[in-house]
């Protein structure tokens, strides 16, 4: 499967706190993007980092990627019961055609007030 | 910015028949699409790549005669699940990129299928 991975699979917290979730991929890659998706609702993307970047910021998130090691993490500061979620990871690999995105295996998030 | 709508967003249909989802870009011609599927608690798995007029490229384990895609224009693909099942119910979720939208994908908002 070329499906990465993803750690932790669930990861609880109390509001205030910081989040890792961290991402591993297999194949060389254009980019590595990141989404949230509350439970049963679609896709937000939340960011996108291109393979010749190390660091993206927005807001409260930083995205780091290693493509030496193939993977990823993404850090939410200061978190929010609002962020409650799942997020996955998500790779644009080289090989494939332009837009076809592999998930990753997605963490699921519990911020607690 | 651009958008992707799917309809219907909720679906239930009895086992044995065939239900048809559809996926549009509203404001851009996406040359390509693609269909995902999401079983609960579940991450996304990509099912078939959809270019306007030509045939679907399908992910490997996917049967192309029951999940049929069509993607006839360049704002439309829709995805039939035919003799369905109560195993393919099932979050169904399609994006859309167009030439020039860089690296941005557009997703819609996901189908609930329920098959009883």
């Amino acid at each position: 499967s070329q499906q990465g991975e993803e750690d932790p699979q669930a990861l609880s917290i109390q509001e205030g706190e910081n989040a890792t979730m961290n991402c591993s991929y297999k194949t060389s890659i254009n980019n590595l993007q990141w989404y949230r998706q509350n439970s049963g609702r679609g896709l937000v993307h939340l960011i996108l980092i291109r393979s010749n970047e190390r660091e993206k910021h927005s807001g409260r998130l930083r995205v780091t990627l290693d493509t030496s090691k193939k993977s990823s993490s993404l850090l939410i500061t200061a978190s929010r019961a609002a962020d409650t979620a799942s997020y996955f990871c998500a790779t644009d690999a080289t090989e494939n055609q332009g837009g076809k995105l592999i998930f990753g295996q997605g963490t699921e998030l519990s911020v607690k007030p | 910015g651009a958008v992707v709508s799917q309809h219907p967003s909720r679906v239930i249909c009895k086992s044995g028949t065939s239900v048809k989802i559809e996926c549009r870009s509203l404001d851009f011609q996406a040359t390509t699409m693609f269909w995902y599927r999401q079983f609960p608690k579940q991450s996304l798995m990509l099912m078939a790549t959809s270019n306007e007029g030509s045939k679907a490229t399908y992910e490997q384990g996917v049967e192309k005669d029951k999940f049929l895609i069509n993607h006839a224009s360049l704002t439309l693909s829709t995805l039939t699940v035919t003799s369905a099942h109560p195993e393919d119910s099932s979050f169904y979720i399609c994006s859309a990129s167009y030439r020039g939208s860089g690296n941005t994908i557009y997703f819609g908002e996901g189908s609930w299928l329920t098959v009883v």
